[in-house]
This record gives structure tokens, sequence and C-alpha cells, in this order.
């Protein structure tokens, strides 16, 4: 079935840091998303990548989807205490648009 | 717009006995999935289904699990008998018909807040 492994598994940033994850896939996916979940919460969607090469922002958010359709890294810029969770990579494919998630990157921002 | 709603919100059972987890997806969307989330395992898809119809049901652990969809406004997640092992988080989530591609109006995957479930 299809993988998708998210690295780092966690992280400690202080305040005022970019953050850089990434997440590669043993498929091909036609859509990268991108999630976070905060604790006792579902997750909820940052940004989502339709094509391949695509570099898109939403605030200090920044994703892209890798050329070989295999790979996406989203970066946090000037990191704040409200950036902690736990960031997912999720991949959509096929024709009914199955929505596969990775492993997760958990985000501690100190103050 | 209300959201994806789940009921109930936690569940403790004793192994043996039967589980049923509910979800109410956003009125209009046509797909819903249901994702197990462990700490072993991170989030799993157990099923979708779209236009009430089950797609894929391989992520589905074992025959103890089931999942309906009568109509599209609400669909069951069934666990029986349950086990110590099925103890997780469980998420149902929906998504829209796609009209485009326009992330702002399609393709998103509206979660619930899930059902903490403990089998004893």
């Amino acid at each position: 079935g299809q993988q998708l492994n998210q690295s780092p598994q966690s992280m400690f940033i202080q305040e005022g840091e970019d953050v850089s994850m990434n997440c590669t896939s043993s498929s091909i996916f036609n859509t990268w998303l991108w999630y976070k979940q905060d604790p006792g919460e579902g997750p909820v969607l940052l940004i989502a990548l339709y094509k391949a090469g695509e570099l898109t922002s939403n605030g200090r958010l920044t994703a892209q989807f890798g050329i070989t359709r295999k790979d996406s890294f989203l970066n946090i810029s000037a990191s704040i205490p409200s950036d902690v969770g736990i960031y997912f990579c999720a991949g959509q494919s096929g024709g009914y648009q199955k929505v596969t998630f990775g492993t997760g990157t958990k985000l501690q921002v100190i103050p | 717009d209300a959201g994806v709603i789940q009921s109930p919100r936690h569940e403790v059972t004793e192994m043996g006995q039967e589980v049923t987890l509910r979800c109410k997806p956003i009125s209009g969307h046509n797909s819903l999935f249901w994702y197990r989330q462990t700490m072993m395992r991170g989030l799993e898809l157990l099923i979708y289904f779209n236009n009430n119809v089950p797609i894929d049901d391989s992520g589905m652990p074992e025959d103890r699990f089931s999942a309906k969809m009568p109509n599209a406004s609400f669909s069951t997640l069934k666990i029986q008998p349950s086990e110590p092992r099925d103890s997780a988080v469980y998420f149902c989530a929906s998504r829209r018909p796609d009209r485009g591609r326009s992330w702002e109006t399609n393709e998103k995957l509206f979660f619930g807040s899930g059902t903490q479930l403990s089998v004893l």
C-alpha cells in the first residue's frame, strides 16, 4: 500500500526560528496536502498543492510539491508558540481521490 | 456550518462489547472517510465512501470492523467484539464534490473532533 514518511518525527525549536519538515512517498500523488492537529482536535488543512514543482504560501507557511510528485516539504518562518502541534502531510490520488496521511511531525516551540 | 459531528466524544468499554461510532458529515459533502489514530501507526485510513457507496475498505483491520452509510447525512463504524488493541482515536472526515481547481472550495477534507475509544 501507499506509505508516506515524514521527517523529522519531532522537533524542539526556539520561538522566532524557521522550521522545515518534509514528506516522501513510494507512490506518486496528484495532490499534496499539509494539515495541523492541535491536542484533542481533528487535523485542519493548512495548504494544498496541485502541480509538480508548485510552491504555495499561506502566511508564514510555505509548501512545495516535489518535481517527482513523490515528495513535499513545509516551511514555517518565524515560529510562534501557537505553532505547537502535530503536522501531517497527506497525498491524494486515484479516481475517487483517496487521502493517505504521513506519520506526522510533532513540533514544540520554546518561548 | 456545523462541521463534521462525531459521537460519542469518549467511549470506555469492556473487551468483547460492541462499540458503535457515529458521524454526521457536513451537508452537501459527498465523500466520507473514517480514520484511526494511534501513537504507533499515526493516522490510518480505514474506509471511505463516495455518494454513500464504500469505495475502498482495504484499511479495515479485520472482520470485527464494519462501516455503513445508509444515507448522505449519517455513517457508523462498528466494532464487534471490541478488543483492547482497538483503543485509539477514531476520526470521521468529509469532503464536498470536485468543482474545479480552487483549493478554497474543493478537495478540502474537514475532520470531526474524533471519538476517543478505550477498550479495557
